[in-house]
């Protein structure tokens, strides 16, 4: 059984402050690990792909980390602003499996 | 078009009946999934459809009934469902299993 667990499971900020939460995965026969935001009643929206160690994307002030060697990713949110709140899913391709294993998500609320 | 579209969005349904949920999307991608989420918990796979054909069934009981009429639409056909059964049910579509998702927004299920 595949698990992919993400920390913490949910999150209360101040809108300004940074956060950062985290997504372990097994680290053999890795392929990829991508980002999800998921705004309530909408459809989940990607953020980013990553496949090698020490990847780090960016985009605004979101950016993430990859290492594959210990299994595990950082999502950061700099300076948080209310439109951040959403829950951000991380999930793993694996080896040669077509599909990606989810993990349950971080709940973020930005608070005004 | 470069979206999933599910419908319904919402669905109640008594254990006796039979209904179903379709998927759609005009985006060429020749995968297409079935995920259902229960509340706090990560998506799990039901079904991957690659090239209009069942690749692969997680040991899903036989109330539920996938079918791919054509490489732009998913069903998924329900029947004598249980109480257990509400939950979330996301469709998502990728270029070839390798690439992330694009995902509908859900259809909620609840069953009485």
């Amino acid at each position: 059984i595949l698990n992919v667990e993400q920390s913490p499971q949910s999150l209360h900020v101040q809108e300004g402050d940074s956060t950062n939460f985290t997504c372990s995965f097994p680290s053999s026969n890795f392929y990829a690990l991508h980002w999800y935001r998921w705004e309530t009643a909408k459809s989940p929206e990607a953020l980013f792909v990553m496949t090698l160690n020490g990847d780090e994307k960016k985009k605004g002030r979101i950016s993430a980390t990859l290492n594959t060697k210990e299994g595990y990713s950082y999502l950061y949110i700099k300076g948080s602003q209310p439109e951040d709140s959403a829950t951000y899913l991380c999930a793993a391709r694996i080896g040669s499996a077509r599909q990606l294993t989810f993990g349950s998500g971080t709940q973020l609320t930005v608070l005004p | 078009d470069t979206e999933v579209t599910q419908t319904p969005k919402h669905l109640v349904m008594g254990m006796t009946n039979k209904k179903s949920l379709k998927c759609e999307q005009h985006m060429g991608h020749r995968a297409m999934y079935w995920y259902k989420q229960k509340a706090k918990k990560p998506p799990e796979l039901m079904f991957v459809y690659s090239y209009e054909k069942l690749s692969i069934n997680e040991s899903v009981p036989s109330r539920f009934s996938p079918e791919c009429p054509n490489s732009s639409l998913l069903n998924l056909h329900l029947h004598a469902l249980q109480p257990e059964d509400s939950a979330l049910y996301l469709c998502a579509s990728s270029q070839d299993g390798g690439y992330g998702y694009t995902f509908g927004s859900g259809t909620r299920l609840t069953v009485v």
